[in-house]
């Protein structure tokens, strides 16, 4: 079964740093992994996804993801984070093998620090 | 439509009664999934449709859940003999293919008391 992972509860970090939130998933087939954000008081938003192809994906508002295969991860990052970059990520899968169902992590807090 | 839509907005319901939240998707988006969320927590996958047919109930928390989706369009998702641990935001999206991202609605917030 499909699975993915958020090791993290919470990532603090300074404004101006670079950010990492961290993403680890299982399939049986090849993965299609998204990230989302979400705001208080508001609905998911699409950052960005790996589908194939290179595995750096760049997505929305500064964010990219790098894609490892033997690591089985799909990283978040930002070089510069932003106050406004504080929010709740979520990660999530869906497996080649497994029709659409798509599966998403327990989320990661993120709290950027002025 | 433009986006998906769900309705209510927020539901109030008396322990014991049944209640009925409804996701309208994007236009000829085929996959349509039910995501229930507590309290700014993670999102647990409830159930998805494909068309009009659901591959995968194991979500669904017990046999007072139910959902359909008519049409390969509208869904709804019941809850009979509602508990106050039914209390949380119920998501809905939907997408085109496999290998495009799920769109989200603004959610249910449902509150048993």
């Amino acid at each position: 079964a499909q699975s993915v992972a958020q090791p993290e509860d919470q990532v603090n970090v300074a404004e101006g740093n670079p950010l990492t939130v961290k993403c680890t998933y299982s399939v049986s087939g090849n993965p299609y992994l998204f990230w989302y954000v979400q705001y208080p008081n508001r609905g998911l938003q699409f950052l960005l996804k790996y589908i194939t192809g290179d595995n750096l994906v760049k997505g929305s508002y500064g964010f990219e993801a790098e894609f490892n295969k033997s690591q089985t991860s799909f990283h978040l990052k930002k070089p510069s984070a932003l106050v406004s970059d504080s929010a709740l990520y979520f990660c999530a899968v869906r497996d080649s093998y497994n029709t659409d169902k798509l599966i998403f992590g327990t989320g990661t807090r993120l709290q950027v620090f002025p | 439509g433009a986006g998906v839509s769900q309705s209510p907005s927020n539901k109030v319901t008396e322990k014991g009664k049944d209640v009925e939240l409804r996701c309208d998707p994007i236009s000829g988006h085929t996959a349509l999934y039910w995501y229930r969320q507590s309290l700014g927590q993670g999102l647990e996958f409830l159930i998805y449709f494909q068309g009009n047919s659901a591959p995968d109930k194991s979500g669904l928390p017990s046999d007072r859940f139910s959902a359909e989706r008519t049409g390969g369009s509208v869904s709804t998702l019941t809850i009979q003999r509602t508990q106050q641990e039914d209390s949380a935001v119920y998501l809905c999206a939907s997408s085109l293919l496999r290998d495009t991202e799920a769109f989200f609605g603004q959610g249910t917030r449902l509150t048993v008391v």
